[in-house]
């Protein structure tokens, strides 16, 4: 069974750009998370999404989005770039929404110059 | 207080030896703890689950979970370089919203 993937791996954009993240679950999986990794802050949580909602929402600005489509495929986009947006954007999935093992892909680096 | 907290490390283990990892929970109504293993570079790959009191076991691996005691440990036993790595804990529960919460994670440093 084929993994968690995402695309592209690897991006390099400026300050005041936008930029969209792709994200492929697991065959049958149908909720999909967004996380953001730093240093700094560690792995924080963006959004989830279950059968095309919303179901849960971190706590970033409104320049963080996402969206789900009917075959569970996700994106992720962020407005306005900001030097503080480089981070890994990692994206996870699992079969339901809630309590289950999440199984992550292998993250998006994203650099903001 | 932050809702999982772990010691960051880096915590140093001969090998052949147990490495003992711990992290506690605020949230007294989690339900579903994961462990993480995350090496420099890649994402998080899941090793443990539990979701009741005790232990439980997988090869080297076995994780404890005390809900009255809100804390979840981790023991590697055999410790081997290629377990070097950031041990990340992840609990699930209703104050968050039914989401993952992350602790920063234990870096472990395997010493041949």
């Amino acid at each position: 069974k084929a993994g968690v993937t995402q695309t592209p791996r690897y991006l390099i954009k400026t300050r005041g750009q936008q930029v969209t993240l792709s994200c492929s679950p697991i065959s049958g999986h149908r909720s999909v998370s967004w996380y953001q990794q730093t240093p700094g802050q560690g792995l924080q949580f963006l959004f989830e999404y279950f059968s095309e909602t919303q179901r849960n929402k971190g706590n970033f600005p409104g320049r963080f989005s996402g969206r789900q489509f009917s075959n569970s495929r996700s994106e992720m986009n962020v407005s306005t770039l900001e030097l503080g947006d480089s981070a890994l954007y990692l994206c996870a999935s699992t079969v339901g929404s809630g309590g289950n093992e999440q199984f992550f892909g292998p993250g998006t680096r994203l650099t903001v110059l | 207080q932050k809702e999982v907290e772990q010691n960051s490390g880096p915590l140093s283990v001969p090998e052949g030896a147990i490495a003992s990892l711990n992290c506690t929970y605020s949230d007294r109504g989690s339900q579903s703890f994961f462990w993480y293993r995350q090496y420099s570079g890649k994402s998080p790959e899941l090793i443990m689950s539990i979701y009741s009191n005790g232990d439980k076991e997988d090869g080297r691996f076995t994780a404890q979970l005390n809900k009255a005691s809100q804390y979840v440990s981790l023991l590697i036993r055999d410790s081997q370089p290629s377990d070097s790595a950031t041990y990340l804990c992840a609990v699930n529960g209703p104050a968050a919203g039914n989401k993952l919460t992350f602790g920063g994670g234990t870096r472990v440093l395997v010493k041949p």
